[in-house]
């Protein structure tokens, strides 16, 4: 059975800093590793998706890595905003499509 | 194009009383699947549809909990009677197809508090 864990649960920085957020999972033959925002009372926005072919992907200030037979993957935050206070989770895609969501990491960005 | 619509945004019921949810997903997607949420936890699969028939419902207690897909579009998950930790987001999701390059694009969700 695939877990999904994400660490830190919380996470409190200064406008401007660089951040990263760790996600690891247990069962490597995945499809895909996504990340998703997810701001207070709202759905899922998926950020970033690495399919397992590949080590990285980029979207802005974003960069999302992928080590799958390790069974890791992290999401960098370049420069971070107030803008970006949010949860953010990771999700693995298995067989069936089904992903499997980690327990989110909550940032809080100060001015 | 529009995204996956669900309704009601929140709902607020007692224990033992029943609730439903619904979902509009993306047109043209085969796909559709319900999360629930519990506060402080990821979105966890509750049932997953393709077109109308039903490929995974592993994790949906069905002593309480049923969902349906007749027409292969719009869904529906009902919970009766509703328990407490029932309180949580239903998240609907819909994709174009079931393999794992396919993207799924999630609703707003519906907040259940069960009081």
């Amino acid at each position: 059975k695939q877990e999904v864990t994400q660490i830190p649960a919380a996470l409190s920085v200064p406008e401007g800093e660089n951040l990263v957020l760790n996600c690891s999972f247990t069962d490597s033959a995945i499809y895909n590793l996504q990340w998703f925002r997810q701001d207070p009372g709202k759905g899922l926005t998926s950020l970033l998706l690495i399919q397992s072919s590949q080590r990285e992907q980029t979207s802005g200030r974003l960069n999302a890595s992928l080590d799958k037979s390790s069974g890791r993957s992290t999401l960098y935050i370049a420069a971070s905003q107030p803008g970006d206070s949010a949860t953010y989770l990771c999700a693995v895609t298995g067989g069936g499509n089904k992903l499997t969501f980690g327990t989110g990491t909550q940032l809080k960005v100060e001015l | 194009e529009a995204g996956v619509a669900q309704s009601p945004r929140y709902k607020i019921i007692e224990k033992r009383q029943s609730v439903a949810f619904w979902c509009n997903p993306i047109s043209g997607h085969a796909t559709l699947y319900w999360y629930q949420q519990i506060l402080g936890q990821g979105p966890k699969l509750l049932i997953q549809f393709q077109n109308n028939g039903v490929v995974d419902d592993s994790q949906l207690p069905k002593d309480r909990f049923s969902a349906e897909r007749l027409k292969g579009v719009d869904s529906t998950l009902k919970i009766q009677p509703a328990k407490l930790e029932d309180s949580a987001v239903y998240l609907c999701a819909s994709s174009s197809g079931s393999t794992g390059a396919n993207v799924l694009t999630f609703g707003a969700g519906s907040r259940l508090t069960v009081l």
